[in-house]
């Protein structure tokens, strides 16, 4: 079965603080893919990242970075220096090579107050 | 501007109302989906489609018909809709949605806020 988990339903921060959002996933596909989308409160979400199961390397994107964990099953996402325009819902997700299917977490609600 | 369009971005209507939305890609994408998101729970994927052809249909009442007449334009038909349907439906693309396409990614649109009366 394939699963992602958000255990942080929202977080609530203030602007220059970090913060990192937490994405477990669950699969038994060797070959997969990983995602995380923004959703901010204009509706559409914004495509942020993609990793695939080989690449464990952790990038690095202006105050964006991913910390990619195979033993742990995690992808978490961390923000530097958090600003105003950062709040939204993050979405983690993860698509099989094998069915082809985008299965999303539940999402997690970042505020960040000025 | 994001390359995928849905129109209406807000629809209110009764239960016994037929009304249709609309999405639109002018990204060449292949493939297209309706995702519909409801408060508090995962995006739930309704229907894929690849190459006009629908390749996934995810346990959806009858209510909701989709329709992709090409590639670049997808339509839900609403019928007879109940109050629980009320959500943000999201129409998304990717170049195509075989198995082999797992690192496509999805481009999606602002959504169509659906309310249901």
């Amino acid at each position: 079965a394939q699963k992602v988990t958000q255990a942080q339903t929202e977080i609530s921060v203030v602007e220059k603080e970090d913060v990192t959002l937490d994405c477990v996933y669950e699969t038994r596909d060797t070959t997969y893919y990983l995602f995380w989308y923004k959703q901010p409160p204009s509706g559409e979400l914004v495509f942020l990242i993609r990793r695939n199961s080989f690449d464990e390397q952790n990038e690095i994107s202006g105050r964006y970075s991913w910390n990619f964990q195979k033993s742990t099953s995690s992808f978490n996402f961390t923000i530097t220096a958090s600003q105003v325009v950062d709040s939204a819902v993050y979405f983690c997700a993860l698509k099989s090579s094998n069915t082809g299917k985008l299965i999303f977490g539940q999402g997690t609600t970042l505020q960040v107050k000025p | 501007e994001t390359g995928v369009t849905q129109t209406p971005r807000h629809l209110v209507m009764g239960m016994t109302n037929k009304k249709s939305l609309k999405c639109e890609q002018h990204l060449g994408h292949n493939a297209m989906y309706w995702y519909k998101q409801s408060a508090k729970k995962p995006l739930e994927l309704m229907f894929v489609y690849n190459f006009k052809e629908q390749t996934e249909n995810n346990s959806v009442p009858s209510r909701f018909s989709p329709e992709c007449p090409n590639s670049s334009h997808l339509f839900l038909h609403l019928h007879t809709l109940q109050p629980e349907d009320s959500a943000l439906y999201l129409c998304a693309s990717s170049q195509d949605s075989t198995t082999s396409s797992g690192a496509n990614v999805l481009t999606f649109g602002a959504g169509s806020r659906l309310t249901v009366l």
